[in-house]
C-alpha cells in the first residue's frame, strides 16, 4: 500500500472549516483514500473514502486532486468534539480483505 | 452503522498470567477481523488478521504463540495474551470488516 504524509498537528477555530491535507504521491490506480479519526482512548472511527471523485457524507467532504497524489479532508463546521487524531490511509480496493496500515496522522485541536 | 464491541474495556493482570479479550460484531457477520495494538502517544500497529474458520495471519515481529487468536464464529474473535509481562501493557483494538472496517472501543491492558 502507498505511503501517506500528513502534518503532525493543526489547530482550527470552533465553527470554522477544518481542512486536513494528505500527500499520497505513490498511490496506485486501484488504491482508495480512506480517512479515519481517533478520539482519545477510543477506537478509530470511519469517516469517508474515495477513489478519484470528490465525496461527501454527513461527517465530511473528501477532495482528491486530479492526479490523485494528494487529498484534503474537510470538516465544514468544526466543533470541540472533532478534536482527534485524523488518519489518511491508502488501500487496495474497497470491499476486499485489505488491511489498514496506520501512519502517525494529524492531531487536530479545535479551539473555542 | 456497524457496531463492534470489545470485552473487557479495562483489565489489570499479574505478570505471568493470561488474558483473553473478546471482539464481537453486534449487527453484522464478519469473516475477517483485525487486531491492533497501540502504545501511548503512538499510532495503531496491526498485529494480525483473523479469519473465521482458519488460522490467523500475523504481522512480522508478532509472536503467534504469545498472542493467540481464535475466530470461531462470524461474530466473535478472541485475542489471548499468554504469560503477560509489563511490556505487553497496551491498548488493544479490534476491527471487523463488512463493507468497511469498523473498530471496537478498545481494551486497556495493564500488566503488573
Amino acid at each position: 500500500d502507498a505511503k501517506t504524509t500528513q502534518p503532525p498537528s493543526m489547530d482550527c477555530a470552533e465553527g470554522r472549516a477544518a481542512n486536513l491535507p494528505c500527500n499520497h504521491s505513490t498511490i496506485s490506480g486501484n488504491e482508495y483514500v480512506y480517512w479515519y479519526r481517533q478520539i482519545h482512548s477510543q477506537g478509530p472511527q470511519y469517516i469517508i473514502h474515495g477513489l478519484k471523485n470528490n465525496e461527501t457524507n454527513e461527517m465530511a467532504s473528501l477532495i482528491i486532486t486530479e492526479d490523485r497524489k494528494s487529498s484534503t479532508l474537510i470538516l465544514p463546521h468544526a466543533t470541540l468534539r472533532d478534536t482527534a487524531v485524523y488518519y489518511c490511509i491508502v488501500r487496495v480496493a474497497a470491499g476486499n480483505t485489505g488491511k489498514l496500515i496506520f501512519g502517525q496522522g494529524t492531531t487536530l485541536q479545535v479551539k473555542p | 452503522g456497524a457496531v463492534v464491541s470489545q470485552h473487557p474495556s479495562r483489565v489489570i493482570c499479574k505478570s505471568g498470567t493470561s488474558v483473553k479479550i473478546e471482539c464481537r460484531s453486534l449487527d453484522f457477520q464478519a469473516t475477517t477481523m483485525f487486531w491492533y495494538r497501540q502504545f501511548p502517544k503512538q499510532s495503531l500497529m496491526l498485529m494480525a488478521t483473523s479469519n473465521e474458520g482458519s488460522k490467523a495471519t500475523y504481522e512480522q515481529g508478532v509472536e503467534k504463540d504469545k498472542f493467540l487468536i481464535n475466530h470461531a464464529s462470524l461474530t466473535l474473535s478472541t485475542l489471548t495474551v499468554t504469560s503477560a509481562h509489563p511490556e505487553d501493557s497496551s491498548f488493544y483494538i479490534c476491527s471487523a470488516k463488512v463493507s468497511e472496517q469498523y473498530f471496537g472501543p478498545g481494551t486497556r491492558l495493564t500488566v503488573t
